[in-house]
């Protein structure tokens, strides 16, 4: 998974409560990214990060904000858990405009 | 706007046979195309992609794409199925020269392979 580690790997939480996922590479890669994916939709970007505390949103960023102090750190929170955000999500990483590399991924349940 | 098309959520082969998924893309300017395979519980794992240059790539585990612009397509191929190809694949487009090159998948075709 080039270097890319994702925690947790599993949640259950409930509706209502906050959740943090993070993403950690030892790549020194640029830019990172968060998917999550759904039956029948794929994966759909949330937020990206293109440096340093600079972070834009992607196609399905409602209910999701990110933050990057490190260029090594992404991390991705829900800050009231919803139903419909239970996902699985995915970390990418890239050093270019060519290909992204894919963390293992987070199962989350939102109860 | 770009978007991704892939005929066939689901495809069936029989093992030793041919492996045809179809993808079709939109976009406003010349794309950078890729095929990523998930196994189950995994993440994803480029298999080829096309930047420039020869139309015709390839990738790992015997697969080969050929970009085709006059027909919008990226078609993934591999002329033997093995029983380890089941998975599920992914085309993905992005646009250069547009900031962090942000990837848009199609929704997937998952590939079973019959012994």
């Amino acid at each position: 998974d080039a270097g890319i580690t994702q925690s947790p790997r599993h949640k259950v939480t409930e509706t209502g409560t906050p959740v943090t996922l993070r993403c950690h590479q030892t790549e020194n890669h640029r830019y990172m990214y968060w998917y999550r994916q759904d039956p029948g939709h794929g994966l759909r970007l949330i937020h990206y990060s293109y440096g340093v505390k600079d972070t834009d949103k992607g196609e399905v960023s409602d209910g999701y904000s990110v933050s990057r102090s490190k260029t090594e750190d992404f991390l991705l929170t829900l800050e009231s858990a919803t139903s419909s955000q239970t996902s699985v999500y995915f970390c990418a990483i890239s050093n270019s405009q060519e290909t992204q590399y894919f963390g293992p991924g987070t199962r989350l349940l939102v109860l | 706007a770009q978007s991704v098309t892939q005929l066939g959520s689901h495809v069936s082969v029989s093992e030793g046979a041919l492996v045809l998924l179809r993808c079709n893309y939109s976009s406003s300017v010349p794309p950078y195309l890729f095929w990523y395979v998930q196994y189950p519980n995994q993440g994803l794992q480029l298999l080829l992609k096309y930047t420039t240059g020869a139309t015709l790539v390839k990738g790992i585990n015997g697969f080969e794409a050929e970009f085709k612009k006059s027909e919008t397509s990226f078609h993934l191929t591999k002329p033997s199925a093995h029983m380890s190809d089941a998975a599920e694949y992914f085309c993905a487009v992005s646009l250069p020269g547009t900031g962090a090159n942000n990837l848009f998948f199609g929704t997937g075709t998952r590939l079973t392979v019959i012994p």
